[in-house]
């Protein structure tokens, strides 16, 4: 079964990092871009960044360059969302998703919440 | 970057009858291989989206065939011929032409 499995969310203070996880199964991972969008709550969609096949290119939408840094483990079958300098309005549940090419994610994992408040 | 702005932004439907929704976009959606990067997601409540439709009007395979999307350049349209109880959830527009990739704001759609 194809599937995505996302972790590592949870309560943090403003200022504080974060590192989420997905884990792939199911599929080729490597010949995948991947990407991760986030819901804050009550709220619409919202991409985040994306990564090539082979995690030499990055995309961040502008409110998070800086601050969040996309990887991958091939290997592991696994994709990152590494996130420091963490502000309240990054609070949203975190999805990971397949794309397999312009963002038309069509693989979703179920989504981690993240909770920046003191 | 580029603004994607659906309407309308709520739409209640009778069960079976048809439903509309649009998304324009603030800058053509052509990209440079002659493909328009358009998608449409459904997110049904307490769910993770699920994808519709790709590149303006292929459907994902599961998709029941009374969805259907149409439209070029900035603007674009997501159709349900006849309306079930399942279709109720928030429908997204994105554009996956240019960075970063944007989403519309979402349309809820919610049986009368």
């Amino acid at each position: 079964e194809v599937q995505l499995v996302d972790s590592g969310g949870g309560l943090v203070q403003p200022g504080g990092s974060l590192r989420l996880s997905c884990a792939a199964s199911g599929f080729t991972f490597s010949n995948y871009w991947m990407s991760w969008v986030r819901q804050a709550p009550g709220k619409g969609l919202e991409w985040v960044a994306d990564i090539n096949q082979d995690g030499s290119d990055q995309y961040y939408v502008d409110s998070v360059k800086g601050r969040f840094t996309i990887s991958r483990d091939n290997a592991k079958n696994s994709v990152y969302l590494q996130m420091n300098r963490l502000r309240a309005e990054d609070t949203a549940v975190y999805y990971c998703a397949r794309d397999p090419g312009w963002g038309a994610s069509d693989i979703w994992g179920q989504g981690t919440m993240v909770t920046v408040s003191s | 970057d580029v603004v994607m702005t659906q309407s309308p932004l709520s739409l209640p439907v009778t069960l079976g009858q048809p439903a509309s929704i649009s998304c324009r976009s603030s800058q053509s959606l052509v990209y440079s291989d002659g493909n328009t990067y358009l998608s449409w997601f459904q997110q049904r409540p307490g769910q993770s989206p699920r994808r519709l439709i790709y590149k303006v009007s292929t459907w994902d395979s599961g998709v029941p065939d009374r969805f259907s999307g149409s439209g070029s350049g900035t603007d674009f349209t997501l159709k349900i011929s006849r309306v079930e109880a399942e279709d109720v959830g928030v429908y997204y527009c994105m554009q996956g032409t240019h960075w970063p990739f944007t989403f519309g704001q979402g349309t809820k759609l919610e049986i009368k």
